[in-house]
């Protein structure tokens, strides 16, 4: 079965800092990759995902991503964050059964704006 | 297009009882699937429906049952109420093929008293 972890629980940052939120996943087969955002007392948001081709992922919002088989990771940052980027974000695998998907996530990262 | 719509929002029940869930996707998706958010456990699969025939199922006890429609509509039950149910139930919903991508609902968060 694959599995997710993401590195850390709680990131804290200074609003139009730099920002990197890590996601390692353990697979030996192709993979699909995704990051999601949840806003408080909504549900998941796509932000991007990596299906195939180019490793490097621009998704919504100013995220990217940077899928590496290497690593086995697919780390996702942004170049300056603003405070309503402020929410719990989560690395997820595809993972295929019987023809039929589902999502494992990792245990998501708390991401904190402080002006 | 309307998105994937979860009722009801929010659910109060008390152990021992017994809840229903239910979810519309998005029209001309056919693929439904929930998923059980808990701080202690995360975010854990509870299973996906396609055509009204269940393909995949997680590791949650028979309490946890669901059904799909011919509308493609949801409906997730269960039966005798722990406490360590309460939780926020996501559903999401897709299309067919080998990848698809997943919309998720708003969330029913159930609370067991």
């Amino acid at each position: 079965a694959q599995s997710v972890t993401q590195l850390d629980s709680q990131v804290p940052v200074f609003e139009e800092a730099p920002v990197e939120l890590r996601c390692n996943y353990s697979s030996s087969v192709s993979v699909y990759l995704f990051w999601y955002v949840q806003y408080p007392n909504q549900g998941l948001q796509l932000l991007l995902k990596y299906l195939s081709g180019s490793t490097l992922v621009k998704g919504i919002n100013g995220f990217e991503a940077e899928f590496n088989k290497s690593q086995t990771s697919f780390h996702l940052r942004k170049p300056s964050v603003h405070i309503s980027d402020t929410a719990e974000y989560f690395c997820a695998v595809s993972e295929l059964l019987q023809g039929a998907q589902k999502l494992v996530f990792g245990q998501g990262t708390r991401l904190t704006i402080n002006p | 297009k309307a998105g994937v719509t979860q009722t009801p929002r929010y659910l109060i029940k008390t152990r021992g009882q017994q809840v229903t869930l239910s979810c519309s996707p998005i029209s001309g998706h056919r693929s439904v699937s929930w998923y059980q958010q808990t701080p202690g456990q995360g975010l854990q699969f509870l299973f996906e429906y396609f055509s009204e025939t269940q393909r995949n199922k997680g590791n949650f006890p028979g309490r946890f049952s669901g059904r799909q429609f011919s509308n493609s509509r949801s409906e997730m039950n269960v039966s005798t109420l722990e406490l360590g149910d309460s939780a926020l139930y996501l559903c999401a919903s897709g299309s067919s093929g080998s990848y698809n991508e997943q919309f998720f609902g708003p969330g029913t968060r159930l609370t067991v008293l």
